[in-house]
């Protein structure tokens, strides 16, 4: 079945500057790939989603770039603040459907 | 505006009896999904209804977990004579119909089975 892998599991920081978090899938029929970040007790918050029909999107810090040939997209986060702190996940849709499959998280420390 | 709201948000339970947690999603929000997520791990895909078709339950790991809608919008999802291995933080999303739309989440139920 579908698989996404998600590298690191864990990244340390600086404050200022950049952060990147990978992840390939498996499914060629995925179109549909959210970021979502996770703070302690609490749900994941949808923070950036790209669709195949791009290669890349940006918000503020925040940008996201797909790689559809590679079977892999990536999360960078610049100018990195202390409130970056939480766990980061990647998704891809499921052949093209409205389930997703996720990766197992990266655990992102922002250093003051 | 409200987001999606899940009760208790903390369950402890014996080993063997069964437990319900409820969802209610965002207003409007025709698709809603369950998912689990067992202490340090990623998500993992349970169930989804969407409007009124037929639930995706493809995702469910035996006959002992159910899930019904009621009214196209508060769900349950029921786990019968439960074990230790279902312990785990079990969240909710909801979206807009159609295929990728965004997915918003509830804060979770922390499961506990003693």
């Amino acid at each position: 079945g579908e698989n996404v892998e998600q590298h690191p599991s864990t990244l340390s920081v600086q404050e200022g500057d950049s952060a990147v978090i990978k992840c390939t899938y498996s499914d060629s029929a995925s179109n549909y790939f959210p970021w979502y970040k996770q703070e302690l007790g609490k749900g994941p918050q949808l923070i950036i989603d790209i669709r195949s029909n791009v290669g890349e999107k940006k918000d503020q810090r925040i940008a996201v770039t797909l790689n559809k040939t590679a079977k892999h997209f990536s999360l960078h986060i610049t100018e990195t603040q202390p409130e970056d702190s939480a766990v980061y996940f990647c998704a891809a849709s499921i052949g093209g459907a409205q389930k997703l499959v996720f990766g197992q998280g990266t655990r992102l420390t922002i250093n003051p | 505006g409200a987001g999606v709201s899940q009760s208790p948000s903390n369950k402890v339970t014996e080993k063997g009896k069964d437990v319900e947690l409820r969802c209610d999603p965002i207003s409007g929000h025709t698709a809603l999904y369950w998912y689990r997520q067992s202490l340090g791990q990623g998500l993992e895909f349970l169930i989804y209804f969407q409007g009124n078709s037929a639930p995706d339950k493809s995702g469910l790991p035996s006959d002992r977990f159910s899930a019904e809608r009621t009214g196209g919008s508060v769900s349950t999802l029921t786990i019968q004579r439960t074990q230790q291995e279902d312990s785990a933080v079990y969240l909710c999303a909801s979206s807009l119909g159609g295929r990728n739309q965004p997915q918003h989440f509830g804060d979770g139920t922390r499961l506990s089975i003693l």
